[in-house]
């Protein structure tokens, strides 16, 4: 169990371009999560796929951004035309189905983005 | 809506004293609740959980109780480390998979 893995870990980019981040979640897991973690304030959620459908999506996700799951393993977040309100810790998340909600979720280590 | 309360920091300590971080919710239905440890530079642990009311969740020295007449989940210690300097962060689910976390508490321990 390597846990989850998320790339790039820092990424620094000139408002208005494209970025795109990817999540691996532990190999066994079937649902994935994105947060949103802002200085100073806890973790807002954004996002959460069973297997590779997207089932919940927060008001936050604007429609810059667009998250996937093609094969329900490895996930990408993408945002378009970055602002600097982008500016944020994003996190990836995963858990394993075991028929309720309160499976635990194992947090990566998460991609700072920094958005000039 | 759902929302979690804890208290602001940061918490300073020395080594050996007590700790207590306070957590208050609002949730409709019958939230599960956590509390999440954030150490410097490192992403997000599960430190411990209790899903139905009573439930005392444990780890590592650290317990809380889930009261659900003071909709309360605080977080103790008997004794603190300097390994414990972390931002803590309460969290609960309540009815569907997203997790709803409170802005978390700095807790800096000196030696």
């Amino acid at each position: 169990d390597t846990g989850v893995s998320q790339d790039p870990r820092h990424k620094i980019t000139k408002r208005g371009q494209n970025v795109t981040f990817r999540c691996d979640p532990i190999s066994e897991h079937n649902r994935l999560y994105w947060y949103r973690q802002t200085l100073g304030q806890g973790p807002e959620f954004l996002t959460y796929f069973q297997n590779e459908a997207q089932l919940e999506k927060s008001r936050l996700l604007s429609d810059r951004f667009s998250a996937e799951r093609p094969k329900g393993s490895f996930s990408t977040l993408e945002i378009q035309r970055t602002e600097q309100g982008d500016s944020a810790m994003y996190l990836c998340a995963s858990s394993y189905d075991t028929g309720g909600s309160t499976d635990t979720q194992y947090f990566g280590p998460g991609t700072r983005l920094t958005v000039l | 809506g759902n929302s979690v309360t804890q208290m602001e920091g940061p918490v300073t300590l020395s080594e050996e004293a007590f700790l207590t971080i306070n957590c208050t919710y609002t949730a409709t239905g019958y939230p599960s609740l956590f509390w999440y440890v954030q150490y410097p530079g490192e992403g997000l642990q599960l430190l411990l959980k209790a899903t139905k009311a009573d439930d005392k969740g444990s780890n590592k020295g650290f317990e809380a109780t889930y009261r659900k007449e003071t909709t309360s989940f605080h977080l103790e210690k008997g004794s603190v480390q300097v390994s414990d300097s972390a931002v803590y962060f309460c969290a609960l689910i309540s009815g569907g998979f997203k997790t709803i976390f409170g802005a978390g508490t700095r807790l800096f321990v000196k030696a």
